[in-house]
């Protein structure tokens, strides 16, 4: 099946630091990226939803100039969380959609990012 | 607000027990997903449903979508400890966004 791939799996970064995620699509072409954050024991929260060569839309309450996405080809997302605090420390997941996909997605594997 | 309601939020039980999921919405949906994910690891989509009433097995797990397609309910048979996860629902919203459920944590003991 369709792959993503999200690196790195695990971060620690130092309070007001930036850290960049990444999210790849392997083997397909993906014309629209989510990311989510999951803090522990809680579900999945979709932070924005970014497509190919656009600028990102972002869910209410997601600081779009703090939580920078980029999504400049059909095989990489990026999510910078910028100036980071001890409060985004999380799980970031991505999901890929392909264009002949209809509504299946594919998962990657996730990123914790722990901030100190 | 959560659009999808899941229920119970934590179900713990002994290995061999059934258990039922259950995921709500106010309103109707076209479709319905379920996923599992354990610890540290992305969801792994389990079944889509479409058609109201209808109903998917996969091996030990029933999927039900209900009729007026506002909810639906996932069954485990014989649980394992291997069924241990966060099960979650989720809906396309506006066709271009997937939103989840709260989530169930099921916690299968051997």
């Amino acid at each position: 099946g369709a792959v993503v791939s999200q690196h790195p799996s695990r971060v620690i970064c130092k309070s007001g630091t930036s850290v960049k995620i990444e999210c790849r699509s392997l083997d397909f072409q993906a014309t629209t990226m989510f990311w989510y954050r999951q803090f522990p024991k809680q579900s999945l929260m979709l932070m924005a939803t970014s497509n190919e060569g656009s600028k990102a839309t972002y869910e209410q309450g997601v600081e779009k100039d703090k939580f920078l996405i980029n999504h400049a080809s059909l095989t990489l997302s990026t999510l910078t969380v910028t100036s980071a605090h001890p409060e985004d420390s999380s799980f970031y997941i991505c999901s890929a959609r392909a264009r002949s996909s209809g509504n299946t997605i594919y998962f990657g594997e996730g990123s914790w990012l722990t901030v100190v | 607000t959560q659009l999808l309601e899941q229920s119970p939020q934590f179900l713990s039980i002994q290995e061999g027990e059934n258990l039922t999921v259950y995921c709500n919405s106010s309103s109707v949906f076209s479709s319905l997903q379920w996923y599992r994910q354990e610890p540290g690891e992305g969801p792994v989509l389990l079944v889509t449903v479409v058609t109201g009433g209808e109903v998917k097995k996969l091996k030990r797990l029933t999927f039900q979508f209900g009729d007026a397609r506002k909810d639906s309910s996932l069954h485990i048979t014989a649980a394992q400890p291997g069924d241990t996860g966060l099960y979650l629902c989720a809906r396309w919203v506006a066709g271009n966004m997937l939103t989840f459920g709260g989530g169930t944590r099921l916690m299968v003991k051997p």
